[in-house]
């Protein structure tokens, strides 16, 4: 099986920058996914890491360790369309099955 | 291009009756998924396709749940009976069979039994 743990929410300030943390246990590691989603959406893809160290996309980044089990999302420069749940996926023996946390909420403030 | 396209988005039902989800993934993709999101479970894996073929159902919570994919344009996710505790959001979701793996995922049907 496999354990995933993502703290619940919060909130920040519009131009600041944010760190979203993902931990994670499991057995045949293939990759790790973020998602991002709106209030009554659908996840929309972020990133995507199956080799250690950072990935960086515009103003998000994604950074993996393996050996820690551990991620995290940066957010960088938030806008207020940034308030949205944070969902880490972890794919195993393959990325077909995977693995969602539960999702962590920020919320962006003027 | 057309993304997941899902039906019904709202769907409110009695206990006991039949309900069925439905699903038109990405044209070319080779893998479909259906997934049941809650506040207390987060979002789970019940089953999945490639080339129109189940290859993992172990998420599928119980017999009264089943899906289908009779073409690769095509699934349904069935509840008969639906209960109460089956209240939740199922998301379709499909990829390309390669190229980098991320799935695209449906608007959602937002199921409420009552």
């Amino acid at each position: 099986g496999q354990n995933i743990d993502q703290p619940t929410e919060m909130t920040a300030t519009e131009g600041a920058i944010v760190q979203i943390n993902c931990t994670y246990q499991t057995s045949g590691f293939n990759g790790l996914f973020w998602y991002q989603q709106h209030a009554g959406e659908a996840p929309t893809f972020l990133s995507y890491n199956v080799l250690d160290g950072l990935e960086e996309k515009g103003r998000f980044s994604s950074f993996l360790s393996r050996s820690k089990g551990y991620s995290y999302l940066l957010l960088k420069e938030l806008q207020m369309k940034d308030s949205a749940s944070y969902l880490c996926a972890v794919g195993r023996y393959g990325n077909n099955r995977l693995a969602f946390g539960k999702g962590n909420q920020v919320v962006v403030i003027p | 291009d057309a993304g997941v396209i899902q039906s019904p988005r709202h769907e409110v039902t009695e206990m006991g009756q039949e309900v069925t989800l439905r699903c038109k993934p990405i044209s070319g993709h080779d893998y479909l998924f259906w997934y049941r999101q809650t506040m207390m479970r987060g979002l789970e894996l019940l089953i999945y396709f490639n080339n129109n073929v189940p290859i993992d159902d172990s998420g599928m919570p119980e017999d009264r749940f089943s899906a289908k994919m009779p073409n690769a344009s095509f699934s349904t996710l069935k509840i008969q009976p639906s209960e109460p505790r089956d209240s939740a959001v199922y998301f379709c979701a499909s990829r390309p069979g390669t190229g980098i793996e991320t799935q695209y995922f449906g608007p959602g049907t937002r199921l409420l039994v009552l």
